[in-house]
């Protein structure tokens, strides 16, 4: 049972560069999520996609960008990598958007220098 | 403001007796709560749940109390195991709202020593 897998796992940037983050979920879920956990915090979300063919911005979008690109995949995009955007990044999914249930992947950890 | 608040960074609890963590929050619109469980390199895993309309909900030796008046919520773990040393988060979202509105705690940290 895979659930949700994050891709890659770590990665180390330079400043001004750009990635994407890759997340996929086989369990049919229709909403999918973007958070972000930086050391003393809580997870924040990033954006969010309630349903195929939506997304919306969470409490902290500055600087990102995200492509629901089926049901199955949700991607996490940075344009101009800041030393700020070094954080370990979680993609989660839920059967809908009205369940608190969420199922996680197991984070990538992303340092930008 | 943080609307959620974990005010333990860490606990430590001997293996057998029961771990009490306490989470706090501030906006009355929240109607929903949740625990979720992380170990290091993993992602977080629901745990437990409970509603507003209820003061209490079990599963297992997992069990979460509600304290509307009080705005408090808690999770007893009782026996403690050492699988339960993890970073526990207290998760709250509001009537009407989706998971989009969770707002998370910062976590404790708990140590089951042997």
């Amino acid at each position: 049972n895979a659930g949700v897998t994050q891709t890659p796992k770590f990665q180390v940037l330079k400043t001004g560069q750009s990635m994407t983050l890759q997340c996929a979920q086989d369990m049919n879920h229709n909403s999918m999520y973007w958070y972000r956990q930086d050391p003393g915090m809580g997870l924040r979300l990033i954006y969010y996609s309630a349903s195929e063919g939506t997304t919306d911005k969470g409490e902290v979008p500055n600087g990102y960008n995200v492509s629901r690109l089926n049901k199955r995949e949700f991607s996490l995009r940075l344009e101009s990598a800041a030393p700020s955007q070094t954080s370990v990044y979680f993609c989660a999914s839920s059967v809908g958007r009205r369940t608190g249930e969420l199922f996680f992947g197991e984070g990538s950890r992303l340092t930008v220098l | 403001d943080q609307q959620v608040k974990q005010n333990s960074p860490s606990l430590s609890v001997q293996e057998g007796r029961i771990s009490i963590l306490n989470c706090d929050y501030t906006n009355s619109m929240f109607d929903y709560f949740l625990w979720y469980k992380k170990y290091p390199a993993e992602g977080p895993t629901f745990l437990i749940s409970i509603s507003s309309i209820k003061d209490k909900n079990e599963d297992g030796r997992f069990t979460v109390f509600l304290n509307k008046s009080a705005k408090h919520l808690s999770l007893h773990i009782v026996p403690s195991q050492p699988g339960d040393s993890a970073v526990y988060f207290c998760a709250a979202m509001g009537k009407g709202g989706g998971a989009d509105g969770l707002t998370f705690g910062k976590g404790t940290h708990l140590i089951i020593q042997p």
